[in-house]
């Protein structure tokens, strides 16, 4: 079992629309969630970084941490197409030592 | 504050030959790691240096290797060339342990 799985899509949502990132996680250590976006030909970018449970908000994109259930969620509202891009879950583990990352999800906004 | 570089952008090797990666972190930051990016695998972890000292180690064999100068600047080297080393290889940064990581561009390697 990967120490966190990611359903790679691609996922294609009409502009506006509200779209929902998932990833699962394996080992109850883990602290530190991230997500990360990618456009193409680039290095991933990190988006939003939260630490155990609860939820982080930052403009348009919330992250979300269910520890109980190891589930962690990024929503973008209002997307945009500039949103078009892989986004890649991270978590770390309790004592600091690898960042695991899922596979990525593509997500394409149409206009 | 100038991001994570790293040099080349691009390269084009032949099996069999060798390759060497540089990576100049982000100014402060001690850890370094890392990862090879492949569309069938994702990204996966190679290693990770934290003041000169390889701190973690993924599951690659011997051909990868890596060092951290005293600058904090890392290279990253993979000996004997195989096809299957074609990737983007990314090198990340990050202040501490427990911090998020900032990646640069990558190296686009191609093996032929």
């Amino acid at each position: 079992q990967k120490e966190v799985e990611q359903d790679p899509g691609p996922l294609s949502v009409p502009e506006g629309a509200i779209v929902s990132l998932n990833c699962t996680y394996s080992n109850s250590a883990f602290q530190y969630f991230m997500w990360y976006r990618q456009y193409s030909r680039k290095g991933p970018e990190l988006l939003m970084y939260t630490y155990s449970s609860g939820n982080k908000e930052d403009g348009r994109f919330t992250a979300q941490v269910d520890k109980s259930s190891k589930y962690i969620s990024l929503f973008i509202r209002d997307s945009q197409p500039s949103d078009s891009a892989t986004y890649l879950c991270a978590t770390l583990d309790g004592a600091g030592n690898q960042f695991y990352f899922g596979t990525g999800t593509s997500l394409t906004v149409i206009p | 504050k100038a991001g994570v570089t790293q040099t080349p952008r691009y390269l084009i090797k032949t099996r069999g030959q060798q390759v060497t990666l540089s990576c100049s972190p982000i100014s402060g930051h001690r850890s370094v790691s890392w990862y090879q990016q492949t569309p069938g695998q994702g990204l996966q972890f190679l290693f990770e240096y934290f003041s000169e000292t390889q701190r973690n180690k993924g599951n690659f064999p011997g051909r990868f290797s890596g060092r951290q100068f005293s600058n904090s600047r890392s290279e990253m080297n993979v000996s004997t060339l195989e096809l299957g080393d074609s990737a983007l290889y990314l090198c990340a940064s990050s202040l501490d342990s427990a911090g998020g990581q900032f990646f640069g561009p990558g190296t686009r390697l191609t093996v032929l």
